[in-house]
């Protein structure tokens, strides 16, 4: 059992409200990740951290931002949520150099009304 | 530019059957290949993946994998499902782009498992 961790695994959440979908791993990885998911489709990453105070954009652009002050703790924040935002939102980690396996926690899923 | 294709959305089998679901990928350079399986309401599990050497994989669950480069695939086989293997597979290519490392996923393949 991977030890990530993300809370809530659901939210229904109004129009304009702000939110913050949390990650944490206890396995020390450097590496972590948000990915978006919508059903059927394939998983896109939209943002990744090598560490502490290092975050960038993935490749699907996102509303969202992110931030890495803790090596275990990588939070996603939406301002402003919009229903377009309504997805599952799966963060990872991994470690070492190269592709290392990636471990997921449970998810997110999100639905802004 | 690099792609991960899962022809099938949806496989149905019956339980004890064999089973492959396909994955092709597009990629240059020599490409690093997972399987992973995600159960409903769960997050994702590594089933198995290829970097390098025999190209015949073996993973978790009874699962294994061939790495076929001159057909670009990389094909998820066990040889008798079980009703617990009912879950979402999805394929992915490790691609380094813009000077980090990231995966590629393809849209996934449901399965569902007959009694």
């Amino acid at each position: 059992e991977a030890d990530i961790y993300q809370t809530p695994r659901y939210l229904v959440i109004g129009t304009g409200k702000k939110i913050t979908l949390e990650c944490s791993q206890t396995m020390g990885h450097d590496k972590m990740y948000w990915y978006q998911q919508d059903p059927g489709m394939e998983l896109h990453l939209i943002h990744y951290s090598y560490g502490v105070n290092s975050t960038e954009k993935g490749d699907l652009s996102s509303e969202s931002t992110v931030s890495r002050i803790r090596t275990e703790h990588f939070p996603l924040t939406l301002e402003s949520a919009r229903p377009s935002h309504t997805s599952q939102y799966l963060c990872a980690s991994s470690e070492g150099q190269g592709f290392a396996e990636a471990f997921f926690g449970q998810g997110t899923r999100l639905t802004v009304v | 530019a690099q792609s991960v294709t899962q022809p099938d959305i949806h496989i149905t089998v019956s339980e004890g059957a064999s089973l492959e679901l396909r994955c092709n990928y597009s990629y240059g350079a020599t490409p690093y290949l997972f399987w992973y399986v995600q159960s409903p309401g769960q997050g994702l599990q590594l089933l198995l993946k290829y970097f390098s050497g025999d190209t015949l994989v073996q993973g978790i669950k009874g699962f294994e994998a061939e790495f076929k480069r001159s057909q670009s695939s990389f094909n998820l086989r066990k040889p008798s499902v079980h009703w617990s293997d009912a879950a979402e597979y999805f394929c992915a290519v490790g691609a380094r782009t813009g000077g980090y490392n990231k995966l590629i996923f393809g849209a996934g393949t449901r399965l569902a498992v007959h009694p």
